[in-house]
């Protein structure tokens, strides 16, 4: 079944301070994991993304980390500003196969920069 | 702006009623994707089309639900006979078939649906 669960809910960060958010799969055939900013009224936008074949991908102040036995990939955003407050989803997708299946979206994380 | 775009941004309608949604996706990219998305949720897949071809549809898309791609361009999502569980915000998506690939997923604004 494919699924992707999402914590925290929601976080309060610091200005200045590290956001971090998890996410945790199951299907195994899942190969891209992509990382989506949505502002209130906005599309997501794609933010940051991992194959993996790296266990690390940093982009500025955007870094996914991922652990593939454990089935496992967390988003960290340092030197977090409030600009960054927004809801963060992470997705899935058995991406290089070919597969037909769209993104399979986590629920979200509703994160506030507290200035 | 060359960006997916979506109309109508608003709708509000009756329980009953039949509401279309139209998306214009990217004019280069040949794939396009309809989501959902309930307050408080990530997006939840529907369907999605290459090119004019409709290649999958989520079990999400009851028998109310109609999509189409019309020689391959634009989409338009048909709910017949709304119910008010209907209620939600339908994004569109499109992207480019990299060879086996899936390149990067653009998303419109979306159209939020009311249904009283």
């Amino acid at each position: 079944q494919q699924q992707v669960k999402q914590s925290p809910q929601s976080l309060i960060v610091q200005k200045g301070g590290i956001s971090i958010i998890n996410c945790a799969y199951e299907n195994t055939a899942f190969d891209y994991f992509p990382w989506y900013q949505q502002f209130p009224g906005k599309g997501p936008a794609l933010l940051i993304a991992i194959r993996p074949d790296v266990s690390e991908k940093k982009e500025g102040r955007f870094t996914i980390s991922f652990n593939k036995s454990a089935k496992q990939f967390s988003l960290h955003i340092m030197d977090s500003q409030p600009g960054d407050s927004a809801t963060y989803f992470c997705a899935a997708t058995p991406y290089s196969g070919g597969g037909a299946d769209g993104l399979t979206f986590g629920k979200g994380t509703h994160l506030i920069i507290q200035p | 702006d060359t960006g997916v775009s979506q109309d109508p941004r608003h709708k509000i309608t009756k329980r009953g009623q039949n509401v279309t949604f139209r998306c214009d996706p990217i004019s280069e990219h040949n794939r396009l994707y309809w989501y959902r998305q309930t307050l408080g949720q990530g997006p939840e897949f529907l369907t999605y089309f290459q090119n004019e071809a409709q290649l999958e549809k989520s079990r999400l898309l009851s028998d109310r639900f109609s999509a189409e791609r019309p020689k391959g361009s634009f989409s338009t999502l048909e709910i017949q006979r709304t119910e008010q569980g209907d209620s939600a915000m339908y994004l569109c998506a499109s992207s480019s078939m990299l060879g086996r690939s899936t390149g990067e997923l653009f998303f419109g604004e979306g159209s939020r649906l009311t249904v009283l």
